[in-house]
């Protein structure tokens, strides 16, 4: 098991460009979710799924996101018309079906220029 | 509204010695806690949990405390060692679906 990926690693847009992150969580976690972080802060809850389900929701999580996972395996989160203070971290973790540990991967660092 | 604190954005100790970590919090009504560990340029690794009808939760070195009248959390590492340096996150999970940390004490273990 090669742990959770994302991808890319690190992304320089420019403000009102669309960007899409993906992530790859462990086989068998149906739990998935998605985190911002910023400097000198934990990890912000963004959204939650349990298989294909979008389960939770935070109110952080604007128009202008969208996150998925069509098939219950890997995810999708996208961010229309970015802004500067969209820079940030963006964590993905999952979680097996039977405990509530979290697996983080290494994250997504966005700059928004 | 930050429902999961951690007042210390730093703790330094040394080695062999004890090391804790606070974190409160505001709802009663959290499941799970949990704590991680992050280094840098890395995501948060899973330390530790405790359910919330527990009071202590030991693993190895690491003993996580729980007080739910005060509404506090606590992580004690004996002893401490050098690679325990790192950021420490506390996590509380609500109806089991959503968690919301804390923003990290610094450990830094001196050789």
């Amino acid at each position: 098991d090669t742990g959770v990926s994302q991808d890319p690693r690190h992304k320089i847009t420019k403000r009102g460009q669309n960007v899409t992150f993906r992530c790859d969580p462990i086989s068998e976690h149906n739990r998935l979710y998605w985190y911002r972080q910023t400097l000198g802060q934990g990890p912000e809850f963004l959204t939650y799924f349990q298989n294909e389900a979008q389960l939770e929701k935070s109110r952080l999580l604007s128009d202008r996101f969208s996150a998925e996972r069509p098939k219950g395996s890997f995810s999708t989160l996208e961010i229309q018309r970015t802004e500067q203070g969209d820079s940030a971290m963006y964590l993905c973790a999952s979680s097996p079906p039977t405990d509530y540990e979290q697996y983080f991967g290494p994250g997504t660092r966005l700059t928004v220029t | 509204d930050q429902q999961v604190k951690q007042n210390s954005p730093s703790l330094s100790v040394q080695e062999g010695r004890i090391s804790i970590l606070n974190c409160d919090y505001t709802n009663s009504m959290f499941d799970y806690f949990l704590w991680y560990k992050k280094y840098p340029a890395e995501g948060p690794t899973f330390l530790i949990s405790i359910s919330s009808i527990k009071d202590k939760n030991e693993d190895g070195r690491f003993t996580v405390f729980l007080n739910k009248s005060a509404k506090h959390l606590s992580l004690h590492i004996v002893p401490s060692q050098p690679g325990d340096s790192a950021v420490y996150f506390c996590a509380a999970l609500y109806n089991f679906n959503k968690f919301y940390f804390g923003s990290g004490t610094k450990l830094n273990v001196k050789p």
